[in-house]
């Protein structure tokens, strides 16, 4: 598949599991979000990395652990979740850091809920 | 900080009635602006962007700092445009979006 892949696209887990959301991008970018959709608050970002370097860390709690081993893939990884942690965690790519003018190319998105 | 602000959660025309999704803004320096959309079952994608000054699918966007808005239009809406519209605004580090527009063309 082109674009931007997420999996799993669903994932029910427990407050003492811990999992992991992978996002898989082969267009060549080298920036990578993840943004978090909740049924009540607009599309909140998460995480920027930028050449698999984070760059911006919007007071996301320490449960919430990203990972950008190379400038395809990040993960997020997830422990002691929260209920309230249930949401669409979406991934996006672009080409350069500085997203001005430049699109960004959305995942399909996890669909998490925490029990 | 920045800020987006889409004052309409739903809105509901008629076929080939004129639509506009309001957008305002926040921002201390020249915004970048943008309008996502998410059809049914898609994934969110660019519909337009401010700087490129052009027309997608039908529909503009002009901005405007003085009222600091962007609004989306569309002078003849389409049962297809029903969807999620989502207005962004980006900085040098991030993008933000709105809250969200529902938008629903009615037969």
């Amino acid at each position: 598949e082109t674009g931007v892949t997420q999996t799993p696209r669903h994932l029910v887990m427990g407050m003492t599991n811990k999992k992991s959301l992978k996002c898989e991008q082969h267009l060549g970018h080298n920036a990578m979000y993840w943004y978090k959709q909740s049924a009540k608050k607009p599309l909140e970002l998460m995480f920027v990395y930028s050449l698999e370097e984070r760059v911006e860390n919007n007071s996301v709690p320490s449960r919430f652990s990203p990972e950008c081993p190379n400038s395809s893939h990040l993960f997020l990884h997830l422990h002691t979740l929260q209920p309230e942690d249930s949401a669409l965690y979406l991934c996006a790519s672009s080409q350069d850091l500085n997203p001005g003018g430049t699109e960004a190319f959305f995942g399909q998105g996890t669909r998490l809920t925490v029990v | 900080a920045q800020r987006v602000t889409q004052p309409e959660k739903l809105l509901s025309v008629f076929k080939g009635a004129p639509v506009e999704l309001k957008c305002n803004y926040s921002y201390s320096g020249s915004p970048e602006l943008f309008w996502y959309v998410q059809y049914s079952r898609q994934r969110l994608q660019l519909l337009l962007r401010h700087i490129s000054r052009e027309s997608i699918k039908g529909f503009t966007a002009d901005l405007n700092k003085g009222e600091t808005s962007f609004h989306l239009k569309k002078p003849f809406a389409q049962e297809e445009d029903s969807a999620m519209y989502y207005c962004a605004l980006s900085d040098n580090n991030d993008m933000r979006f709105g809250a969200g527009t529902r938008l629903t063309v009615k037969p």
